[in-house]
């Protein structure tokens, strides 16, 4: 399995300002996922991050709102740009640690935002 | 797209079996998935099963699959209340990303 720290684990913005959401695995993993989960809701893929290029968004999701940093193969951060109430979510960083794409997706504690 | 079907709702006594069922509609699927999520905590990879096999078990949980159908189910075996949780199906083909279904929220009744 995988460890997998995110950090702010929780926190309240203001409308209009933008966060900063970190995610530390403890092993070294080709891709990593960023996943959106509205209140009440199952979770949406925001995108796909990998070393050395650019992420790739899903439909909906574009690099303006939700940029997204992948310096190394450990760490990845996405920001929650400009954020607005609509934004407030838990956002979920996920990897596959058998390789790209197979067998388990282990997923982090989640980020809770909520924006006033 | 792609889609994954989910009840919402299971209330079980406990002591009882549980049995969470999901459909989904991708024909080309490799792996399916359950995940578990507590209140306020991350989702939990309880299992998973290759579209290969038909059945796989880890103690108290069975997995059957049946890819005729495109039926998945999660059966608990002596649920207790510590199971109350959301119970989230997913699955993928090839190398895309995981579809989930809406979770179904298990109620564990003492």
């Amino acid at each position: 399995s995988a460890v997998i720290s995110q950090k702010p684990s929780r926190d309240i913005c203001q409308r209009g300002t933008s966060l900063t959401i970190q995610c530390q695995v403890d092993s070294q993993v080709t891709m990593m996922f960023w996943y959106r989960q509205q209140p009440g809701q199952s979770l949406t893929l925001i995108a796909t991050a990998n070393q050395g290029s650019e992420a790739t968004y899903e439909s909906g999701f574009v690099i303006d709102k939700f940029p997204i940093s992948r310096p190394n193969l450990t760490f990845s951060t996405l920001t929650v740009s400009n954020m607005s109430p609509e934004d407030s979510s838990i956002y979920l960083c996920s990897v596959f640690t058998s390789g790209m794409y197979t067998g388990e997706l282990f997923f982090g504690e989640g980020s809770r935002l909520t924006v006033l | 797209g792609e889609d994954v079907e989910q009840s919402l709702f299971l209330s079980v006594r406990e002591g009882d079996s549980s049995v969470i069922n999901c459909t989904y509609t991708d024909s080309s699927s490799t792996y399916l998935y359950w995940y578990k999520q507590e209140p306020g905590a991350g989702l939990q990879l309880l299992t998973y099963i290759f579209s290969n096999m038909d059945m796989k078990q880890d103690q108290r949980l069975t997995v059957l699959l049946n890819k005729k159908d495109k039926h998945l189910s999660l059966r608990i075996a002596d649920t207790q209340t510590g199971d109350s949780a959301i119970y989230f199906c997913a699955e993928r083909s090839g190398n895309t990303p995981l579809v989930f279904g809406k979770g179904t929220r298990l109620s564990v009744i003492a």
